[in-house]
């Protein structure tokens, strides 16, 4: 069955460590992105890309990075400069230049960070 | 700019009436809107999108969304709740500029039914 991975579902880091969230998906999509997600904040958009070797920033980048090097895979990195990451991270991809096409979602990872 | 609100935060509905979960939307240009579910520790499902021309959508699970232009609003209905409808929705939009992919979510509503 097609659909995206995200991995590992729980991940645990010391503050000031890096960490990456890895995003694979098999729907041969060209589009993928990343969500945060805080209870009561619904979802907001961190990094998009529409094509490999490109990426864009969202509405709260500021201490993540990203990388597409591959069409199927989108990892983000938490950097230590992010002064709250402690959240739900959701991957995301979707079939670009249609508007009505709808994301696909992956089951997430929630990170915490003490 | 493109924009989405649910105006509750949750929604209690007993099993086997009507549930309505409602979304108002701000966009330039024509819509194109969306309803995911989300259960405990899982991503968003797909629930249904807004098709041009149609005020009633039909999508997933007996979920189904009425469009009003004069409102600006897609409200997602369902004309007899079950207990596992209880889960998080989300209304979202998505931008119609050219080169535009962002998909603006609204804040969600909790939907609750009770047995």
């Amino acid at each position: 069955d097609g659909g995206i991975t995200q991995s590992p579902k729980y991940l645990f880091r010391k503050e000031g460590q890096n960490v990456t969230l890895s995003c694979e998906q098999n729907l041969n999509h060209d589009a993928m992105y990343w969500y945060r997600q805080d209870p009561g904040q619904g979802l907001r958009l961190i990094y998009y890309s529409q094509i490999v070797n490109d990426f864009q920033k969202g509405d709260i980048a500021e201490g993540y990075s990203v990388s597409r090097e591959k069409k199927e895979s989108f990892p983000l990195t938490v950097t230590s400069a992010q002064k709250n990451p402690t959240a739900f991270y959701l991957c995301a991809s979707s079939i670009p230049g249609s508007e009505n096409s709808p994301l696909h979602f992956g089951n997430g990872t929630r990170l915490t960070v003490t | 700019a493109q924009s989405v609100a649910q105006p509750e935060d949750q929604v209690n509905v007993a099993e086997g009436n009507p549930l309505t979960v409602k979304c108002t939307y701000s966009v330039s240009g024509n819509p194109y809107l969306f309803w995911y579910v989300q259960y405990p520790n899982r991503g968003l499902q797909f629930l249904l999108k807004y098709i041009t021309g149609d005020n009633l959508v039909k999508g997933s699970y007996g979920f189904e969304a009425e469009f009003n232009k004069s409102q600006t609003s897609f409200h997602l209905k369902k004309p007899s709740a079950l207990v596992s409808d209880s889960a998080l929705y989300f209304c979202a939009v998505r931008g119609t500029s050219s080169g535009t992919y962002k998909y603006i979510f609204g804040t969600g509503t909790r939907l609750k039914v009770l047995a």
